[in-house]
């Protein structure tokens, strides 16, 4: 069965520093991975998603996520971290259907 | 919010009343889905639907049924409210269901509600 993961509730990262958020997978075929993000009392926004091709996929407000299938993971990563980026991070992977995981916290001290 | 209304947006009742959430979307798109979100959970699909009057249960799907008459509207009740379905629902579409690429899903603003 096909699952997905978020090890952290929380991330707390300083303005200008590099930030990651993890992600792991389990799927019994290709994966199609994605990420979204939701700031306070609005729906979900869509970040970037993982089809097939390159490893590193580029989204949305200088955000990027590198696939790597032998660890089975999607982090999410952004080289310098803005305080307008804190927000609530889900993960999701699809095989049969979608699945998201439990999120991930995000908060930028300034 | 890609087009996606969701009424009301909040709404408290009480325990064993029926609830109906509404989804209107003016994207034209053919997939349509029911999230919860709770502290600890995430999201979880409770239906979805993937035509006119196409509709299937997702993972939490025990104590709400769905219709879809129109392209443009998804609704979801709640037959007979518990404490339990205090939650935050949100609708999503999207354009494909299958492998094709198409499958993002946007996301409306979302609904609160409230069992007493």
């Amino acid at each position: 069965a096909q699952s997905v993961a978020q090890p952290e509730d929380q991330v707390n990262v300083a303005e200008g520093n590099p930030l990651t958020v993890k992600c792991t997978y389990s799927v019994s075929g290709n994966p199609y991975l994605f990420w979204y993000v939701q700031y306070p009392n609005r729906g979900l926004q869509f970040l970037l998603k993982y089809i097939t091709g390159d490893n590193l996929v580029k989204g949305s407000y200088g955000f990027e996520a590198e696939f790597n299938k032998s660890q089975t993971s999607f982090h999410l990563k952004k080289p310098s971290a803005l305080v307008s980026d804190s927000a609530l991070y889900f993960c999701a992977v699809r095989d049969d259907k979608i699945i998201f995981g439990k999120g991930t916290r995000l908060h930028i001290l300034p | 919010d890609a087009g996606i209304t969701q009424s009301p947006r909040h709404k408290v009742t009480e325990t064993g009343t029926p609830v109906t959430l509404r989804c209107h979307q003016t994207e034209n798109h053919r997939y349509m889905y029911w999230y919860r979100q709770d502290p600890g959970h995430g999201l979880r699909l409770i239906h979805y639907s993937y035509g006119v009057k196409d509709t299937d249960k997702g993972e939490v799907s025990d104590g709400y049924s769905v219709s879809r008459s129109k392209t443009e509207d998804f609704l979801l009740t709640l037959e007979s409210a518990t404490s339990s379905q205090t939650s935050v629902y949100f609708c999503a579409i999207s354009a494909s269901g299958g492998t094709s690429g198409k499958e993002t899903q946007y996301f409306g603003p979302g609904t609160r509600l409230l069992v007493l």
